[in-house]
Parts: C-alpha cells; sequence; structure tokens
C-alpha cells in the first residue's frame, strides 16, 4: 500500500459523458501527478500540481481538467468522453518538488 | 522531448538472473527509475540512480551510466512472483520533476 488513494476503482460510462476521479495523496506529499495508461501507449503523463498550483502539463487533452484542492486531495475531470478514453488513470504523489513518485492504485474507467 | 527504449519482452528462469536494460536520451536529466507493475495495478517504485554507478536493493540491483544514457536493471534470484513489466522512467529537470517513462518490459519467469 503506497498511501496514496483514488476513487472510484472502476467507472463505467457513456460516450459525451463526464467524469471526476479522486486522488488523495500521501500524508505530507504536496505534490500530486496524474498519468493516463492504455494498452497501447503505455504509461503518459498528464499533469501535476504542487501545493494547489498547476506545475507542468504532459499530453492532456483539452477536454480533461484538473485541479488540486486546499486539503491537497486531487480531482481530474473528463468531459466529452470518447472511446479512445477508456484507460487506467493513475495519481501519484511525492514531498515537495521531491522525487520518487508513489501511486495509487489507479481508476480504470471504461466508456462504451 | 524524451526518448525512452527498452526491450518489450524477456523471459527467464526461476532461480536465475536477467538483465533489463534501458536507453535514453532526454534534456535536463535528473534521475533514472525503476518501478514494477503487475497486469491491472499500480506501478510499485523498485529503484532510483541519479548519480553514475550501482545501486543495490536485496535481490535488485541499479546501474546508471549518464554518459551513454543507459541504465540496467538486475534482477537476481528469480521468483515467480517477478514476472510483472518492469518500467524505465527518466525525470527531467523542470518545473514538477515530471517522469516520462519507457514502454515497459515485460518479464515472464518459467519454472
Amino acid at each position: 500500500d503506497s498511501g496514496v488513494t483514488q476513487t472510484p476503482k472502476h467507472l463505467i460510462t457513456a460516450t459525451g459523458q463526464r467524469v471526476t476521479l479522486r486522488c488523495s495523496p500521501r500524508s505530507g506529499d504536496l505534490s500530486v501527478y496524474w498519468y493516463q495508461q492504455s494498452l497501447d501507449q503505455g504509461l503518459q503523463f498528464l499533469i501535476h500540481y504542487y501545493n494547489g498550483e498547476e506545475r507542468a502539463k504532459g499530453n492532456i487533452l483539452e477536454r480533461f481538467s484538473a485541479q488540486q484542492f486546499p486539503d491537497l486531495h486531487s480531482e481530474l475531470n473528463l468531459s466529452s468522453l470518447e472511446l479512445g478514453d477508456s484507460a487506467l488513470y493513475f495519481c501519484a504523489s511525492s514531498v515537495a518538488s521531491g522525487i520518487p513518485q508513489y501511486f495509487g492504485p489507479g481508476t480504470r474507467l471504461t466508456v462504451l | 522531448g524524451q526518448n525512452i527504449d527498452q526491450p518489450t519482452e524477456m523471459t527467464a528462469t526461476e532461480g536465475a538472473i536477467v538483465q533489463i536494460n534501458c536507453t535514453y536520451q532526454t534534456s535536463g536529466f535528473n534521475g533514472l527509475f525503476w518501478y514494477q507493475q503487475h497486469a491491472g495495478e499500480a506501478p510499485t517504485f523498485l529503484s532510483y540512480n541519479v548519480l553514475d554507478g550501482l545501486e543495490e536493493k536485496g535481490r535488485f540491483s541499479s546501474f546508471l551510466s549518464r554518459s551513454k544514457g543507459y541504465s540496467y536493471l538486475l534482477l537476481k534470484e528469480l521468483q515467480m512472483k517477478d514476472s510483472a513489466s518492469y518500467l524505465c522512467a527518466v525525470s527531467v529537470n523542470n518545473a514538477g520533476n515530471m517522469l516520462t517513462f519507457g514502454g515497459g518490459t515485460r518479464l515472464m519467469v518459467k519454472p
């Protein structure tokens, strides 16, 4: 158990819908990272937040957005969902700007 | 950008030693990580190299040569439970130390 929690574990929805994925970092970690892992693309970095502020963006679609709240939990919002958005979404956290990153159990999103 | 290469699949025998190689090309290198990932589960941190040389951690060791853009993960005394994907990732020295992952090496340990 890494200490990072993610909810829900599984999510099944339809194309065009919007979903919110939630992540709670390890106690004391200020940095939260979101990654997408699909079968054909491996682990792709989406976005990084540090203490409530966006620090870096990766290959994140405009339909996706995220935020980190004052209690340091983070949410990833995915809208206008497409079949290709079906993937495992991982959240990871680390202390300050430090490394390594510890991963949560992931949310498996299935878009039908 | 970053480019990270590692073999797609490897097979080894229980009790043996296996070496998984990773080569990378990046600017602003800030460290190399190895993660283990069982199918459908979260990546688990194994090791971290920032300086050249060998880091040993029980049955797992990781080596880094920054001048060659090369790392390897060495697994000794292989066990069946070591069957998993092994992900090489590079951290770049930008705002946030994001990790760029290679495609992963799927290791199958046979009896």
